[in-house]
């Protein structure tokens, strides 16, 4: 089945420490987004990237980081720099360019949690 | 800028009973607006979408929603709710000229009681 997979589910970060979550999309969609999950808050968008070796910016892209090296594969890095990293982190992919208005599909999300 | 409300951070239903979760939209231009539903501990599942025509749009799971530009509202509505709906609903809409980045509302926890 096609999907978005999201891994690990639960992470834990130490003090300083970067960590990666993983996202992975074998639905042949160009565009990929990650989101951050807190309670009360929605959903915002860290970085999003509509095709591959380019993403931008989202609403709240300090302290993160990505890449999209191919297409099915968008990482997103919590550096040491986000000073506030305890969230539920959501990864999306859609259709890109040229397709109107597609809905996003999702992965089960990566808990991460502070030591 | 694009931006939803959705004014009820929960809504208590009872089984069998209509229900309606309510979300509002800011636009400039036309508006591309969106339903999904997170289950605990899950990602988002696409509900539904309003593009344009009907303003009566239907979903999956039997979920529909209204579109009013006059109250500039899109509220999503099901005749006959089940307790297994209960779950977090979140209203989004597109932005534009950001690709398909979406915006979305702050969420609204449906709970079906039997």
């Amino acid at each position: 089945d096609g999907g978005i997979t999201q891994s690990p589910k639960y992470l834990f970060r130490k003090e300083g420490q970067n960590v990666t979550l993983s996202c992975e999309q074998n639905l042949n969609h160009d565009a990929m987004y990650w989101y951050r999950q807190d309670p009360g808050q929605g959903l915002r968008l860290i970085y999003y990237s509509q095709i591959v070796n380019d993403f931008q910016k989202g609403d709240i892209a300090e302290g993160y980081s990505v890449s999209r090296e191919k297409k099915e594969s968008f990482p997103l890095t919590v550096t040491s720099a986000q000073k506030n990293p305890t969230a539920f982190y959501l990864c999306a992919s859609s259709i890109g360019q040229g397709k109107v208005h597609p809905p996003q599909h999702f992965g089960d999300g990566t808990r991460l949690s502070i030591l | 800028a694009q931006s939803v409300a959705q004014p009820e951070d929960q809504v208590n239903v009872a089984e069998g009973n209509p229900l309606t979760v309510k979300c509002t939209y800011s636009v400039s231009g036309n508006p591309y607006l969106f339903w999904y539903v997170q289950y605990p501990n899950r990602g988002l599942q696409f509900l539904l979408k309003y593009i344009t025509g009907d303003n009566l749009v239907k979903g999956s799971y039997g979920f529909e929603a209204e579109f009013n530009k006059s109250q500039t509202s899109f509220h999503l509505k099901k005749p006959s709710a089940l307790v297994s709906d209960s779950a977090l609903y979140f209203c989004a809409v597109r932005v534009t000229g950001g690709g398909n980045k979406l915006t979305f509302g702050t969420g609204t926890q449906l709970k079906v009681e039997l």
